[in-house]
């Protein structure tokens, strides 16, 4: 089952910070995040593991509420680049498979 | 620089026909995966392998086949072609171990008319 992202959409201005939301019915041993640019691959930006181990992109922060089954992403201080569909992708259990959300599409303008 | 190529980046074939998309990857990854990406549905795992030789079902895989003879390449196979396979196709790959990051392909776009 495809985890839960909130909001679907959102509009920043430069500078403007913004939260993502992840959740699933199931739990979860591991939260993936991905950015994927308009007519590009999506790239890793980060992953948070039950236990508390992270790794990821040194502007972009996430945590990870094991007990709710939550995740959330924070962009702070947003820049252009920064836009783009943001996913998270779930894994109940070991590293292969990753079921992804629908995506939450991010649009930093000046 | 790490590299997932996809065989092309668009493709139109017609209802009932065999379709092949091949995927190639140059990072020596055991795990490789394909994916479809339709608006409003994200990202949907269709199979993945774990090994030459190995395919385990993802969440969406009716109406496809996989198949990899060696570990760079995975292909993913349309056995008949239906309207309802239009989309973008997206291929990844991952090492083993604690390596999480998945690469992504650059997709291929497949119109069935």
């Amino acid at each position: 089952q495809q985890p839960v992202q909130s909001p679907q959409a959102v509009i920043l201005r430069e500078g403007e910070d913004a939260v993502i939301n992840c959740s699933s019915s199931k739990a979860l041993y591991s939260v993936h995040w991905y950015r994927q640019k308009h007519g590009e691959a999506p790239v890793f930006l980060m992953i948070l593991l039950k236990g508390g181990e992270q790794k990821g992109h040194e502007k972009i922060s996430a945590s990870f509420n094991e007990k709710k089954q939550q995740s959330s992403l924070y962009l702070t201080a947003s820049q252009l680049s920064y836009s783009g569909t943001y996913f998270c992708g779930t894994s109940s259990g070991g590293y292969q498979k990753v079921t992804f959300g629908i995506g939450t599409k991010l649009q930093v303008i000046p | 620089d790490v590299k997932v190529t996809q065989s092309s980046r668009y493709l139109v074939k017609r209802t009932g026909e065999k379709v092949f998309l091949e995927c190639v990857q140059d990072m020596d990854h055991e795990n490789m995966f394909w994916y479809r990406q339709d608006p409003g549905l994200g990202l949907r795992l269709i199979y993945f392998s774990y090994d030459v030789k190995m395919k385990e079902k993802g969440d969406i895989p009716e109406g496809y086949s996989v198949s990899r003879e060696k570990k760079e390449r995975f292909s993913l196979i349309l056995e008949s072609a239906s309207t309802n396979q239009t989309s973008m196709y997206l291929c990844a790959s991952r090492g083993t171990g604690k390596t999480y990051e998945q690469y992504f392909g650059p997709g291929t776009r497949l119109t069935v008319t």
